[in-house]
């Protein structure tokens, strides 16, 4: 089985801040990885899939990059409504996904 | 309007069973990848179960021979049965379309909790 390790479990930064989450497959897994965003309560929305395409209608602040193993989730300037814990999620394997364990984003 | 509203959840005893539904507006369930995903209270998201167009279907090893997927084409649904139901299977239960390889449409989710 292909696991996904996300760091770090949790971040608290400033408004404006540049924030990078990254998510690491035990694999290669060429660019088979998206990335969700769920606020608490809710249900996930997909952020960006095939590594760094973005999805239809999620600000350009957001971004992904990377393939084989290492991957990254940037948002390049943090605002209040990104509070949020941040999955990736792989799907080299189908017909099994696997999300990361999450990272948790706060404003400080 | 595109939406999955899921149904069923409840409080049930370890062993017992429950059968979720997922009902679908603005897509037909018959004609997607169709997925089950859930999340233990406070924990990260698990896939669980697919079907797929042609009808076969997959299962997490967590859960295989005791829940089956499985849709209704007629009412546009989907479905979750599971049996044999243990207390670590409590969890927000998720009907998600898988699209290329991302669920791109997701319910807001049925609440199960197996407790004695």
């Amino acid at each position: 089985d292909i696991q996904m390790t996300q760091s770090p479990s949790s971040l608290s930064a400033s408004v404006g801040d540049r924030v990078t989450i990254t998510c690491q497959a035990s694999q290669d897994i060429s660019n088979s990885l998206n990335w969700y965003q769920q606020k608490p309560g809710k249900a996930p929305k997909l952020l960006i899939y095939d590594a760094s395409t973005l999805e239809t209608g999620v600000p350009s602040r957001f971004s992904g990059s990377g393939s084989g193993t290492d991957f990254t989730c940037t948002i390049s300037s943090l605002q209040p409504e990104d509070v949020a814990t941040y999955y990736c999620q792989q799907f080299d394997n189908v017909p099994t996904w696997t999300f990361g364990q999450g990272t948790k984003v706060e404003i400080k | 309007e595109v939406q999955l509203v899921e149904s069923g959840g409840g409080l049930v005893q370890p062993g017992g069973s429950l059968r979720l539904s997922c009902a679908a507006s603005g897509i037909i369930v018959s004609r997607n990848y169709m997925s089950w995903v859930r999340q233990a209270p406070g924990k990260g998201l698990e896939w669980v179960s697919v079907i797929y167009p042609g009808g076969s279907t997959f299962y997490a090893d967590s859960v295989k021979g005791r829940f089956t997927i499985s849709r209704d084409n007629s009412e546009n649904t989907l479905s979750l049965q599971m049996n044999s139901l243990r207390v670590d299977d409590t969890a927000m239960y998720y009907c998600a379309r898988e699209l290329a390889g991302h669920f791109d449409l997701w319910g807001r989710g049925s609440l199960v909790t197996v407790s004695s």
